[in-house]
């Protein structure tokens, strides 16, 4: 199994608060990813990174900022959380060619009050 | 624009029987990847087989089969041999390579296995 932690596992906040989710892999993949998974959407993407400090948009980015200063480590945080971006967040890699398959997280359970 | 469509949102299949989950994609780019993955109740996401789009051959991991129409822009998902096990939620997703990877995943089908 691909060497990928999330943290926290569970978490439950109020609306209005920041809240930052950990991704951390021990594989030295270039490519990491957030997710986030709602029922009759699947997953849809919310920031991908490339690269240390080299990340992009997903299709759902509002609301949501990323930042990857280590190769091992990409947060999100939701910089004001809302009761929509109740969900679960799956953070994912992939190697360092391009269409490589993408291996996830075991995935972060957010309630938001 | 990338599209992946899954047109079955629940499924049965009687143990030992084989079963298809149907993926078709729309895209774009030349180059592309197809991927099935499978979440059971547990929550976790398990990648399953992976189909490149200049591949001629059809994946193939243990039961699982990834039957890939080009010109039809399909590729469905075979399980043979069903097992209680199976029992879960199927997504199929694309991943373009033309520089940064974006990915698109389908909305899934639930199968569930019957005894």
């Amino acid at each position: 199994d691909a060497g990928i932690t999330q943290s926290p596992r569970h978490k439950v906040t109020e609306t209005g608060t920041p809240v930052t989710l950990r991704c951390h892999q021990t594989e030295n993949h270039r490519y990491m990813y957030w997710y986030r998974q709602d029922p009759g959407h699947g997953l849809r993407l919310i920031h991908y990174s490339y690269g240390v400090k080299d990340t992009d948009k997903g299709e759902v980015s509002d609301g949501y900022s990323v930042s990857r200063s280590k190769t091992e480590d990409f947060l999100l945080t939701l910089e004001s959380a809302t009761s929509s971006q109740t969900s679960v967040y799956f953070c994912a890699i992939s190697g360092r060619q391009a269409g490589e398959t993408q291996y996830f997280g075991p995935g972060t359970r957010l309630l938001v009050l | 624009a990338q599209k992946i469509t899954q047109t079955q949102p629940g499924m049965f299949v009687q143990e030992k029987e084989a079963v298809t989950l149907d993926c078709t994609y729309d895209t774009s780019d030349q180059s592309y990847g197809l991927f099935w993955y499978k979440q059971p109740s547990s929550g976790e996401m398990i990648f399953l087989i992976y189909q490149g789009s200049y591949d001629e051959q059809n994946a193939t991991e243990g039961r699982y089969s990834l039957n890939f129409q080009k010109a039809r822009k399909s590729a469905n998902l075979v399980i043979s041999a069903s097992q209680l096990g199976d029992s879960a939620m199927y997504f199929c997703a694309m991943i373009t390579s033309g520089g940064y990877q974006k990915v698109t995943f389908g909305t899934g089908t639930k199968l569930q296995v019957i005894p």
